[in-house]
């Protein structure tokens, strides 16, 4: 199975951008999801397929991919978005892998 | 709405066997891939394995030698079993549900209904 790499911790103030990139050998092949998760709370997924967002999940939330990398975007940052990030992937059979998690902290 | 709920010991020895179920309320276990998903207190999720409803499964390649996972269709719930447990297996551990029904052997492989998770601990 392959790795997903992702930064430990991302700062930014309220109201502006962040970024969690997600790095991985099999992500120009093999789409990436992420989940938000808040402690206590199972996570919550928040961008499928790359770029796609779930019902339910505020526009401020997108998603990104270029080679090797994926991007998960969180314009005009709000508290509430303070969490953990996870980016997944899978190979065709189903095998899962999770990225270490991103501590996204709202000044 | 469909519910996923885990149950089982929340206190394991070493050296022994951890089980836990899953049990799928307001809707039918049928069609679906099923996964377990643990979590160290303070670290990330690792992704254990899967079974679809018809049985068929595939586990993380570093836990496959002492995981199986199980579904009962009647209970409408899916079992893990995780054997020769140490400290290191003591986490939160969810089960969760694949996004869309299963097709011609694939999963969508992500998971859109989690469970709220069950910490087991493993001490003596």
């Amino acid at each position: 199975s392959y790795e997903l790499t992702q930064p430990p911790s991302v700062s930014v103030s309220p109201g502006q951008t962040a970024r969690i990139t997600c790095s991985g050998d099999a992500l120009p092949k093999q789409y990436a999801y992420w989940y938000q998760q808040k402690p206590g709370q199972a996570p919550v997924l928040v961008i499928y397929k790359d770029s796609e967002r779930p019902s339910g999940i505020p526009e401020r939330f997108s998603g990104s991919s270029s080679g090797t990398t994926v991007t998960l975007t969180i314009s005009g940052v709000q508290a509430e978005d303070e969490a953990d990030y996870y980016c997944q992937s899978a190979d065709s059979s189903g095998t899962v892998v999770f990225g270490g998690g991103t501590k996204l902290t709202v000044l | 709405q469909v519910q996923l709920q885990e149950s089982g010991p929340g206190l394991v020895k070493p050296s022994e066997t951890l089980s836990l179920t899953c049990t799928v309320s307001g809707g039918s276990i049928s069609s679906y891939y099923w996964s377990w998903i643990r979590q160290p207190p303070g670290k990330g999720l690792e992704w254990i394995g899967y079974i679809y409803y018809s049985g068929s499964t595939n586990y993380n390649p570093s836990l496959k030698s002492r995981v199986t996972i199980s579904v009962d269709t009647s209970k409408n719930q899916f079992s893990l079993k995780l054997s020769s447990v140490t400290a290191a297996d003591t986490a939160v551990y969810y089960c969760a549900r694949d996004t869309t029904p299963g097709s011609g052997g694939y999963g969508s492989w992500y998971f859109d209904l989690w469970g709220r998770g069950t910490l087991v601990t493993v001490s003596s």
